[in-house]
């Protein structure tokens, strides 16, 4: 079965960067891309890119284009999401989900990166 | 890349049906016949419920039916449960391997 993976809850300081992994589990990794969303409290769900697993190409939401790098690692399977020059309003939850070229079908567990002085 | 608007709330009693809207552009949920949904229980991560309009994912119950005309998509559930409580977003393909998600509606089962 599909499974993905996330890495653990971080707390940052305005300013700094945080890499968020996630380790793909029970398909084919290079068949599919990453996406990147994040949720807010209370808020709506936000895309913010995506991956591809088979050559590394990306696609951003304007809103992220110049504070995010998605990259994979293939040997391991796992994507990674690093956000940089953190503000509080990035205190979100972030999810990794499995983007099959048109929508994404499957979730990870979520990130809740909290930005705090 | 504008969010997709949606009814923050909605609700219904038990055994009635539901409907949800999600209302884009011509760029993205005009454009395409790859508008998906997702439900959200509370504290729990999404879960795919309809892709390509109007498509379940094995698994899902056949209340759950979405349909699509013009800009606007929308998201029926049937037959309603206690357990379909839960927030449901719905989101469109807008080209170039990009993606739009709504804002999310809150489903109450009165």
């Amino acid at each position: 079965q599909v499974q993905l993976v996330q890495s653990g809850a971080e707390v940052k300081k305005p300013g700094a960067s945080v890499k968020v992994s996630c380790q793909a589990s029970g398909y084919t990794f290079i068949n599919y891309g990453i996406s990147w969303v994040r949720q807010a409290p209370g808020q709506g769900l936000e895309w913010m890119g995506r991956i591809s697993g088979y050559n590394g190409d990306t696609n951003f939401a304007q809103k992220f284009q110049d504070r995010v790098t998605m990259t994979t690692d293939t040997s391991t399977t796992t994507a990674y999401m690093e956000l940089r020059n953190l503000r509080y309003d990035d205190t979100a939850m972030y999810y990794c989900a499995r983007f099959g070229t048109t929508k994404v079908d499957y979730w990870g567990h979520g990130t809740l990166i909290t930005v705090s002085s | 890349q504008s969010a997709l608007t949606q009814p923050a709330s909605v609700s219904g009693s038990p055994g009635q049906s539901v409907t949800i809207s999600c209302t884009g552009t011509s760029g993205d949920v005009g454009s395409y016949n790859l508008v998906s949904w997702h439900q959200q229980h509370p504290g729990k991560a999404p879960k795919l419920i309809i892709y390509e309009v109007n498509k379940r994912p094995s698994g899902v119950s056949n209340r759950f039916s979405g349909s699509k005309s013009g800009n606007t998509a929308s998201l029926t559930i049937s037959g309603l449960q206690a357990e379909d409580e839960a927030d449901y977003s719905c989101c469109s393909y807008a080209g170039s391997s990009t993606l739009v998600f709504g804002g999310g509606t809150k489903l109450t089962v009165l």
